[in-house]
């Protein structure tokens, strides 16, 4: 079965810092993979998927097939930047586009 | 269109009661989820529908959780005899999606139920 790993439940960084947050998978076939963030009071919303390869508030992530990895990066965090991060992995060819989240990761800049 | 709706978003309830959670998604989209995230944990997949159709079922989903969507908008997840380890946020998520060849851009998530049973 499928499985995401975010080793690091809490990771505090001072502002202008770079950032990486962790997320392993576990899964035999080609996955896609995801970054959510949910920011304080806000709803869990998509912040950057893999075959996009975009830079979205900074923040880039690639997929290392070889180790199975998608971290997440930023090379100087802002104060802003302060929120949940949960990694997800979708099956290739999962017809019905269901998602396997890693347990979150809890970001604090300090200024 | 203010997207994606759930209600009610503070339920408390006392073990062995029944509880209804509804899910209003993004109009256009087809395919509605619901998860469960309890504290420190991520979100699980517990089902979800193509328009009425209910496709896919979790394990996590045991025979007291019923969800519906019957024509094809709203959703509602009822959870029968309620026990304390059903206390948890219970998310709402829409997405557009018609196969597994088709772009996908991620699901819209609600707010939330949370859902504490003393």
């Amino acid at each position: 079965a499928q499985r995401v790993t975010q080793p690091e439940k809490l990771l505090s960084v001072f502002k202008g810092a770079p950032v990486e947050l962790k997320c392993n998978y576990s899964y035999s076939g080609s996955p896609e993979l995801f970054w959510y963030v949910q920011y304080s009071r806000q709803r869990l919303q998509l912040l950057l998927r893999h075959i996009s390869r975009e830079s979205i508030k900074g923040f880039t992530a690639d997929l290392n097939k070889g180790e199975t990895s998608f971290h997440l990066k930023k090379p100087f965090a802002q104060e802003e930047d302060s929120a949940m991060y949960y990694c997800a992995l979708r099956m290739n060819n999962n017809a019905g586009n269901m998602l396997t989240f890693g347990g979150g990761t809890r970001l604090m800049v300090k200024p | 269109d203010t997207g994606v709706s759930q209600d009610p978003r503070h339920k408390i309830t006392k073990r062995g009661q029944n509880v209804t959670f509804r899910c209003d998604p993004i109009s256009e989209h087809n395919r509605l989820y619901w998860y469960r995230q309890t504290l420190g944990q991520g979100p699980e997949f517990l089902t979800y529908f193509q328009n009425e159709a209910q496709l896919e079922k979790s394990r996590l989903l045991s025979d007291r959780f019923s969800a519906e969507r019957p024509k094809g908008s709203f959703s509602t997840l009822e959870i029968q005899r309620t026990e304390q380890g059903d206390s948890a946020m219970y998310l709402c998520a829409s997405s557009l999606g018609w196969g597994s060849d088709s772009p996908w851009y991620g699901y819209t998530f609600g707010s939330g139920t949370r859902l504490t049973v003393v």
